[in-house]
């Protein structure tokens, strides 16, 4: 069973920087795995942030970006606002299949 | 604006069946790749499965805990998409969305699956 793993929570000051990754059991995290990347704030759809490593979505805010490193996807945060407080998912495709990260719970503090 | 509209859950017994529809509309619903992603209460996203564009072929793709008793369909006519849930488990309890690959979700529907 294939098994994607983020980092379960990190914590970040306002106006910082951090990278939150997304890394697949079966190895390292290619472009061929569409990652996929979501943001959920409590009661709330999940939304859309990053598709296909590092495509933005019109509605996704600069400070947002997506990317490859070190064998894993990865989704950087710059200039950290308090709204960004939320659990963030990744998404890869093995084959046709989808497969979720268990989240990011990312704290603003 | 694009709008997904999911309907049809409710509480299901063990072993029952659910359709669930998901109303489309502000964008070309034949040319959109649709999926049906779940929360179960509390926990994270599961994806379920997926169906092309029919220009794509149509296919359909499943996760594994739900291959065999789920199956996803469309109606481009209606601009609808379907989730038929059959022997449906207590694990399947969850908000049911449906999603598009051009990144848009609904707001969910809640399915129970209790005796």
């Amino acid at each position: 069973q294939t098994v994607v793993t983020q980092e379960p929570s990190l914590t970040v000051s306002p106006g910082g920087t951090v990278t939150l990754t997304c890394a697949s059991s079966t190895g390292a995290v290619t472009s061929g795995y569409y990652p996929t990347w979501f943001q959920q704030k409590p009661g709330q759809a999940p939304r859309a942030l990053i598709y296909s490593t590092s495509n933005k979505y019109s509605w996704t805010p600069a400070r947002f970006s997506g990317s490859l490193l070190g064998g894993k996807a990865a989704l950087t945060l710059s200039g950290v606002q308090p709204d960004d407080e939320a659990e963030y998912y990744c998404l890869l495709y093995y084959g046709g299949a989808g497969v979720f990260g268990g989240g990011t719970k990312l704290t603003v503090l | 604006e694009v709008q997904l509209v999911e309907s049809g859950g409710g509480l299901v017994k063990p072993g029952g069946s659910l359709r669930l529809s998901c109303a489309a509309s502000g964008f070309t619903f034949s040319n959109a790749w649709m999926t049906w992603v779940r929360q179960a209460p509390g926990k994270g996203l599961e994806w379920v499965g997926r169906i092309k564009s029919k220009a794509d072929g149509g296919t359909t793709d499943y996760a594994a805990p739900v291959k065999g008793s789920f199956a996803i369909s469309r109606d481009d006519s209606k601009n609808t998409l379907y989730l038929q849930m059959n022997s449906l488990k207590t694990e399947d309890t969850a908000v049911y969305y449906c999603t598009t690959t051009y990144g848009s979700w609904g707001q969910g529907t809640l399915v129970t699956v209790s005796s």
